[in-house]
């Protein structure tokens, strides 16, 4: 089974421009949650999706949003980029079964010039 | 914030020797898990331990849970250059999927 893949790896913008990372969880899959990680701040939870319908959601902005497909891939967007939005994002996808850990992609590291 | 907070922030030991990293948290929880980070690549799940259990293992790692004190700690013995990483203490908070991190614990093993 492949594991949670997220696109593109790396990734540099300037500030005021927006951005979409794109996660596909594994295969069986429909929870898919989102986190930023900085060295400032940790690992904070961003949002969670679960069969299209966002289930939870952390202490972010308006300017980070996030959709999910009816194929459980997901998608964050940030828009009106600003330099401490420069951080690793990572996603995680669980299965259904309920065994509680999750399984992460290697991230995008964003960088805001 | 209901972050967790982990001690050391920095390990530093030779190869062969067992690390301890500490985890405190705030809240109440079902479970409290492991994660291991390579070079700020994604998180690897290690271990899981229930708010009914106090001590489980699995290969080279024993993880304790103190509900009373809320806190865990994690043991890896015969430690080997590739445990080499930061590992991060995490609980899920309310409700869904949503994990509470540590601060985290960087740990080098040295040859």
């Amino acid at each position: 089974k492949a594991g949670v893949t997220q696109t593109p790896r790396y990734l540099i913008k300037t500030r005021g421009q927006q951005v979409t990372l794109s996660c596909s969880p594994i295969s069986g899959h429909r929870s898919v949650s989102w986190y930023q990680q900085t060295p400032g701040q940790g690992l904070q939870f961003l949002f969670e999706y679960f069969s299209e319908t966002q289930r939870n959601k952390g202490n972010f902005p308006g300017r980070f949003s996030g959709r999910q497909f009816s194929n459980s891939r997901s998608e964050m967007n940030v828009s009106t980029l600003e330099l401490g939005d420069s951080a690793l994002y990572l996603c995680a996808s669980s299965d259904p079964t309920g065994n509680e850990k999750l399984f992460f992609g290697s991230g995008t590291q964003l960088s805001v010039l | 914030s209901q972050q967790g907070e982990e001690d050391p922030q920095a390990l530093s030991i030779q190869e062969g020797e067992n690390a301890t990293m500490n985890c405190s948290y705030k809240t109440s929880i079902n479970n409290l898990q492991w994660y291991r980070q390579n070079s700020g690549r994604g998180l690897v799940h290690l271990i899981l331990i229930r708010s009914n259990e106090r001590e489980k293992h699995s290969g080279r790692l024993r993880v304790t849970l103190d509900t009373s004190k809320k806190s865990s700690s994690l043991l890896i013995t015969a430690s080997r250059a590739a445990d080499t990483a930061s590992y991060f203490c995490a609980y899920f908070t309310g409700g869904g999927n949503k994990l509470t991190f540590g601060t985290g614990t960087q740990l080098k093993v040295e040859l």
